[in-house]
């Protein structure tokens, strides 16, 4: 079946400018997550949904950035003013289970943010 | 210290050889460990899971927990120059959803 897909795959902004990522998680998952890779770096998290709420937010680096989800499909990861430190890969990935389990996470291809 | 930690490497291995890759975890209550596969530019896949005490394989993998000693490794056994890719160790803490993850060791497979 069909993997997590994100949009677009590169984006390139201006400093300053809002940008506003885009995933859509496999059929059928409930739970979603966006995680942020810099250049040679590992994967932070950012941002948790169970459904359409977001349990845990406690990896969002500032208030520029937000995310929401509608019911268990689409989200949207939107940073406001960006900065040049926001440059990065934005990987969504999906789980079948989010509330205990195994939460096997299967990831996106990434949005490739880079800000001048 | 470090929630995820792999050795920094890099690790070159010849073709047919085992290459062994560690993790170590610092939270006692950690639920479930991954292993990932990220090829150069491309997003993180998934190769194995593990949840208990001791070895599971799957085909050329075994992945190996100690929650006693708090590690988790990766074994890849006959290794080919497709495995040449860094390896994500990851782990999803109790009480969290979330993946932490570790920098990764890159693994080269010299044919």
């Amino acid at each position: 079946g069909a993997g997590v897909s994100q949009s677009p795959s590169n984006k390139v902004t201006e400093k300053g400018k809002d940008v506003e990522l885009r995933c859509d998680p496999i059929s059928g998952h409930t739970a979603l997550y966006w995680y942020r890779q810099r250049l040679g770096q590992g994967l932070e998290f950012l941002i948790y949904f169970q459904g359409n709420s977001a349990p845990d937010k406690s990896g969002l680096p500032s208030d520029r950035f937000s995310a929401e989800r509608t019911g268990e499909s689409v989200s949207t990861l939107t940073i406001q003013r960006t900065q040049q430190e926001d440059s990065a890969v934005y990987l969504c990935a999906s789980s079948l289970i989010g509330g205990g389990g195994y939460n096997e996470q299967f990831f996106g291809p990434g949005t490739r943010l880079t800000v001048l | 210290q470090k929630e995820v930690e792999q050795n920094s490497g890099p690790l070159s291995v010849p073709e047919g050889a085992i290459a062994s890759l560690n993790c170590t975890y610092s939270d006692r209550g950690s639920q479930s460990f991954f292993w990932y596969r990220q090829y150069s530019g491309k997003s993180p896949e998934l190769i194995m899971s593990i949840y208990s005490n001791g070895d599971k394989e799957d085909g050329r993998f075994t992945a190996q927990l100690n929650k006693a000693s708090q590690y988790v490794s990766l074994l890849i056994r006959d290794s080919q120059p497709s495995d040449s890719a860094t390896y994500l160790c990851a782990v999803r803490q109790g009480g969290s959803e979330k993946l932490v993850f570790g920098k990764g060791m890159k693994l080269t497979v010299n044919p």
